[in-house]
């Protein structure tokens, strides 16, 4: 079946380092691919998505690339602030869209 | 615009009763979708519904189900409540085009049952 695998945190880095939070996934047929972020005392939220391979999501300067001939799907920003510290979920949506799987989650602590 | 809503927001329950948890959908979005996050973990998912109809459903026991209403809102049933049961229940609606959810799914802020 389908599954995702994202790296184990928590990841801590300081203000306007470098951030890469690993997923790879198994899936058949052609997933959706998303990045769901959950702030301190929020609810889940989009962060970007990619539909098809080769596409890159973008959002509040993350990125993500549809790489399907590695599975994988990596969020990286280039220079993290204090305010995205929070929990990243990777996550796949079937062909069909109707069932969606999420990754473990991975914490994100950035300090000052 | 109203996001999605759940009811209650918490909810404490003994082993073996039976729970009832709502959701109501993004105006406009036909699909709702159920999770169970444990704490430290990611949502897994229980059910898809659209236009009343079951169209997923994840690895959980009988004992869970659910139903759309007409107006789309929904609900989820546990029954027989086991300790293990004890999580945030999430619920998401997402639009459908075509017959095929566009994919992007939007939360509500869940529903804490703790089963004692």
């Amino acid at each position: 079946g389908n599954s995702v695998t994202q790296m184990e945190g928590p990841v801590t880095l300081s203000e306007e380092a470098f951030l890469t939070i690993n997923c790879t996934y198994t899936a058949t047929g052609y997933p959706s691919l998303f990045w769901y972020v959950q702030y301190p005392g929020e609810g889940l939220q989009l962060l970007l998505k990619a539909t098809k391979a080769d596409d890159k999501g973008s959002n509040k300067g993350f990125e993500a690339t549809y790489r399907k001939e590695t599975t994988s799907f990596h969020l990286e920003k280039g220079s993290v602030q204090v305010s995205d510290s929070a929990v990243y979920f990777c996550a796949l949506t079937n062909t069909g869209g109707f069932k969606t799987i999420f990754g473990a989650g991975t914490r994100l602590f950035v300090k000052a | 615009d109203a996001g999605v809503t759940q009811s209650p927001t918490h909810l404490i329950k003994t082993r073996g009763q039976h729970v009832t948890l709502r959701c109501s959908p993004i105006s406009g979005h036909k699909s709702v979708s159920w999770y169970q996050q444990v704490l430290g973990q990611g949502p897994q998912f229980i059910f898809q519904y659209y236009e009343k109809e079951e169209r997923g459903r994840g690895n959980f026991p009988d004992r869970f189900s659910a139903r759309q209403f007409p107006n789309y809102s929904s609900e989820l049933n546990v029954n027989a409540l086991l300790l293990g049961d004890s999580a945030l229940y999430l619920c998401a609606s997402s639009l459908i085009v075509g017959g095929t959810s566009i994919h992007e799914q939007f939360f509500g802020p869940g529903t804490r049952l703790t089963v004692l």
